[in-house]
């Protein structure tokens, strides 16, 4: 089974910041990967596919890039709405999520 | 528009067995992959299986292809998710999903197993 690690497990930032969390692979996953915002109470939804390409609809301030085994998602300037937790998910063999990304907003 | 609509809360025993529905609307049923997904309380996303909504192939997580079977009605264009040998740690919202990325998402069922 394809393993994902995240990093860091959460944070804390100011509105305004710049904000990078980084998703690794046990083995290589090409750019099968997306990327995941979920808020308490609510189901998972999707802002980037295929490592860096950007849902219909999700704000640019969103990106992601990387392949084959290391993966970064960013988010440019931190808006108060985007208190959740993120997971990346690989689906280069079956399907496996990372342990997730608990981001608050200092 | 695309819509996933489970089926509602359940309270079951320990040792039950399981079976929620996710009935789909507005995209092709059988071009896509629907998968399951379990959360329980605080805690990471885990993928269960997928079943292929045209031929009904389905491929399953190692850590429940014992106890998983998912099914789909075709005409229905609804998906079902069958859990068998409940326990205490399968209390969790279910989630069922739509294609290889996951786009659309039903609303979330919750299932509490205690005696």
């Amino acid at each position: 089974d394809i393993q994902l690690t995240q990093s860091p497990s959460s944070l804390s930032a100011s509105v305004g910041d710049r904000v990078t969390i980084t998703c690794q692979a046990s083995q290589d996953i090409n750019t099968h990967l997306n990327w995941f915002q979920q808020k308490p109470g609510k189901a998972p939804k999707l802002l980037i596919y295929d490592a860096s390409n950007l849902e219909i609809g999700v704000p640019f301030r969103f990106s992601g890039r990387g392949s084959g085994t290391d993966f970064t998602f960013t988010i440019s300037s931190l808006q108060p709405e985007d208190l959740a937790t993120y997971y990346c998910q690989q689906y280069d063999d079956l399907v496996t999520f990372g342990p997730g990304t608990k981001l608050e907003i200092k | 528009q695309v819509q996933l609509v489970q089926s509602g809360p359940e309270v079951k025993k320990p040792g039950a067995s399981l079976k929620l529905s996710c009935k789909t609307s507005g995209f092709t049923f059988t071009r896509y992959l629907i998968h399951w997904v379990r959360q329980a309380p605080g805690q990471r996303l885990e993928w269960m299986g997928w079943i292929n909504g045209g031929n009904g192939n389905t491929k399953y997580s190692q850590k429940f292809q014992d106890r998983v079977t998912i099914t789909r009605d075709t005409s229905a264009t609804t998906v079902f998710m069958d859990l068998s040998g409940l326990k205490s740690e399968d209390t969790a919202v279910f989630y069922c999903a739509v294609g290889s990325t996951l786009d659309h998402w039903g609303q979330g069922t919750l299932i509490t197993v205690s005696s």
